[in-house]
């Protein structure tokens, strides 16, 4: 089974409207953490918000929120009044403390906002 | 305070060949992390280095191979190249233990091989 799934490959939306993107995970570890990261056409990996399996609260970076679903295993990433720079691909990504530090990602979802 | 850097940018290979890429560790960070993305898809652990020990390995042939530095540095060797390592190589550090701390990534080696 897929630890870390992205079921949305691309998204459209208009400039200044909010957009939630999907991610769903798979882990038996109690203890682990949801992170969403940035990816522009140059590649480089943006870190955006992180939530812990033990927070309490739903994470929240400025226009970025993640609304953490833990009995449903989701980690939904909301990102409010869109603008044209939040064209890129967005991954959701977990590390579990059974694993180590390392990161296991999912797909991605391509957002594209519209002026 | 200088971010995750690697080198080169962009290599061009053929089969057979060997590659050597780099990366310096974000200022303060232990730990280094590499990851291949494929075209389309999402980046898949290498393995991690810490204290100049391969601390961790994702499921990568012998082939890739790395070493860090006492600097904390690190490099990542490919040998025997196939058409398949033809990938965007992204290195990442973090500081061991501070698990709640997201890993700092860098731009990125681009290696396409022929």
């Amino acid at each position: 089974a897929q630890k870390i799934t992205q079921t949305q490959p691309g998204m459209f939306v208009q400039e200044k409207e909010a957009v939630t993107l999907d991610c769903t995970y798979d882990t038996s570890d109690p203890s682990y953490g949801l992170f969403w990261y940035k990816q522009p056409s140059s590649g480089e990996m943006i870190f955006l918000i992180y939530q812990g399996s033990y927070d309490q609260q739903n994470a929240t970076e400025g226009r970025y929120s993640l609304n953490f679903q833990k009995a449903r295993k989701s980690a939904n990433l909301v990102i409010s009044a869109s603008q044209l720079g939040d064209s890129a691909m967005y991954f959701c990504a977990m590390r579990e403390n059974n694993a180590g530090n390392m990161l296991t990602f999912g797909g991605g979802t391509r957002l594209m906002v519209k002026p | 305070d200088a971010g995750v850097t690697q080198s080169p940018t962009h290599l061009i290979k053929t089969r057979g060949q060997q590659v050597t890429l780099r990366c310096s560790p974000k200022s303060g960070h232990d730990t280094v992390s590499w990851y291949q993305q494929a075209l389309g898809q999402g980046p898949q652990f290498i393995f991690q280095y810490y204290e100049e020990e391969e601390r961790q390995r994702g499921n990568f042939p012998d082939r890739f191979s790395g070493h860090q530095f006492p600097n904390y540095s690190s490099e990542l060797n490919v040998n025997a190249l196939l058409l398949g390592d033809s990938a965007l190589y992204l290195c990442a550090s973090s500081l061991l233990g501070a698990g709640n701390q997201p890993q700092h990534f860098g731009d990125g080696t681009r290696l396409s091989i022929l």
